[in-house]
C-alpha cells in the first residue's frame, strides 16, 4: 500500500480560506468514510483535528472542517489565523486493521 | 490529566533491539485499543502496529516478524519490542489511544536512530 499523496505546501493570508488535499485510491479512501486529519506544530505530537471525514472534536474550532470525494478527501481551514501554521497529516483506515497517513502538507500564513 | 508518556528510545546499531515503552495516565490501556506510528522526515507518518482491547494484534509489513506490540495492565504501558533493526526503522515513535478508527490522543514521541 502506498501512502497518500498530499501537497508538499500551501499558503494564504490572514483571514482568507485555504483547502488541502489528500488522495488515495477506491481500495482506500474511496472505500471508507474514515479519514482524518492531524494538526502538528514543530517538535510536537500530531493533534487529531477531523475524524471520520468531516467531524470535529469537541472544542475544535469550526473553522476547520472535512470533506471527501472519491478518492480524495479535502481539509478545509476558514478565516486563517497565524496559529494555523502547521503541518497538517491525512490518514485513513484502509481494511484488515491498517492505516495510511499522506506525507503531510506545510501551511504557511503569509 | 489524559495523556501518554513514551520513553526508551536512543541510538542502536543495525541488527540490534530496542523496547519503547509507552506509559499511560487517566485512563486504562487495557480497554482500549492501542497504536503505535512512527515519523521520519522524509516520508511523514506512517502506521506501525495496534492492540485492540481484546488482544488481537497486527503489524504493517513493514515491521511484522521484527516487532512486537505487548501490554502490561498491572503499570497502564504499552511497549513495542524491536528486534532486527535496520536504518531505515529510524523515525520518532508515537504511541496513540486509537477511537473507532482514528488517533484521538499521542504521547510525545521517542527518537530511535538505527546507525550502521
Amino acid at each position: 500500500q502506498s501512502a497518500l499523496t498530499q501537497p508538499a505546501s500551501v499558503s494564504g493570508s490572514p483571514g482568507q480560506t485555504i483547502t488541502m488535499s489528500c488522495t488515495g485510491t477506491s481500495s482506500d479512501i474511496g472505500s471508507y468514510q474514515l479519514v482524518s486529519w492531524y494538526q502538528q506544530h514543530p517538535g510536537k505530537a500530531p493533534r487529531l483535528i477531523i475524524y471520520e471525514v468531516n467531524k470535529r472534536p469537541s472544542g475544535l474550532s469550526n473553522r476547520f472542517s472535512g470533506s471527501k470525494s472519491g478518492n480524495t478527501a479535502s481539509l478545509t481551514i476558514s478565516g486563517l489565523q497565524a496559529e494555523d501554521e502547521s503541518v497538517y497529516h491525512c490518514c485513513t483506515y484502509a481494511g484488515r486493521s491498517s492505516w495510511l497517513f499522506g506525507g503531510g502538507t506545510r501551511l504557511t500564513v503569509l | 490529566e489524559v495523556q501518554l508518556v513514551e520513553s526508551g528510545g536512543g541510538v542502536i546499531q543495525t541488527g540490534g533491539s530496542l523496547r519503547l515503552s509507552c506509559a499511560a495516565s487517566a485512563f486504562s490501556i487495557s480497554t482500549n485499543h492501542m497504536s503505535w506510528v512512527r515519523q521520519t522526515p522524509g516520508e511523514g507518518l506512517r502506521w506501525v502496529s495496534i492492540i485492540y482491547k481484546g488482544s488481537y494484534i497486527y503489524y504493517a509489513d513493514s515491521v511484522g516478524g521484527r516487532f512486537t506490540v505487548s501490554r502490561d495492565s498491572s503499570t497502564n504501558t504499552l511497549y513495542l519490542q524491536m528486534d532486527s533493526l535496520r536504518v531505515e526503522d529510524t523515525a520518532v515513535y508515537y504511541c496513540a489511544r486509537v477511537s473507532a478508527e482514528y488517533f484521538d490522543l499521542w504521547g510525545q514521541g521517542t527518537l530511535v536512530t538505527v546507525s550502521s
